[in-house]
């Protein structure tokens, strides 16, 4: 069966605008969950998407915001780009129904602000 | 790689060998575990995973170990591959929609 997909694979933008990214899950996966990566911080818990509802919530400003619709795709978006928000965006997709824990990753979206 | 930072501990070893990659947690109250494997360009894949009421599991080559009261997770590679190359990263919950991961070791296995 076809795995996470993201697009798109790698995007710049400019500082001050926004840019909106997609995940599709894999087939049957309810739960979508949302890491931004940097060499920095490394894998940091932006947020998590059941049944189209927000079930839980990193610690990333408000600029950071997602949504999911009745097929389990979901996109997140990022407002009033900085040139820290630069980073790899990955989306992970699992059953979430408790059981099933396993989470699927995508490859990522790598943003560049300049 | 897409996940390596500057400052990424490496564990150098050589194909055959055994590798083991350590990780400290820092929630007593996470009781589900996972190692995630990262090659370059990827995104991370589930290597294998640890309950909080185990203190050890084997898969394929693989072996997690949970040390909870130190806090402690290592993930043991037999005879690692040049393939086993890769970042190494463990992540913790105790809300299995929401992981907290680690910074992460890169492995390279010298031929």
């Amino acid at each position: 069966k076809a795995g996470v997909t993201q697009t798109p694979r790698y995007l710049i933008k400019t500082r001050g605008q926004q840019v909106t990214l997609s995940c599709s899950p894999i087939s049957g996966h309810r739960s979508v969950s949302w890491y931004q990566q940097t060499p920095g911080q490394g894998l940091q818990f932006l947020f998590e998407y059941f049944s189209e509802t927000q079930r839980n919530k990193g610690n990333f400003p408000g600029r950071f915001s997602g949504r999911q619709f009745s097929n389990s795709r979901s996109e997140m978006n990022v407002s009033t780009l900085e040139l820290g928000d630069s980073a790899l965006y990955l989306c992970a997709s699992s059953l979430g129904d408790g059981g099933n824990t396993e989470a699927f990753f995508g490859q990522g979206t790598r943003l560049t602000v300049v | 790689g897409e996940s390596v930072g500057l400052h990424l501990p490496t564990l150098s070893v050589q194909e055959g060998d055994n590798s083991i990659i350590n990780c400290a947690y820092s929630n007593s109250a996470s009781d589900y575990f996972i190692w995630y494997k990262q090659e370059s360009g990827k995104g991370p894949q589930f290597i294998i995973d640890i309950r909080s009421n185990m203190d050890k599991r084997q898969g394929q080559r693989v072996t997690v170990l949970l040390n909870k009261t130190v806090k402690h997770l290592s993930l043991q590679i037999a005879a690692t591959q040049p393939g086993d190359s890769a970042v190494y990263f463990c992540a913790e919950t105790n809300n299995f929609n929401k992981f907290y991961f680690g910074s992460g070791t890169k492995l390279n296995v010298k031929p």
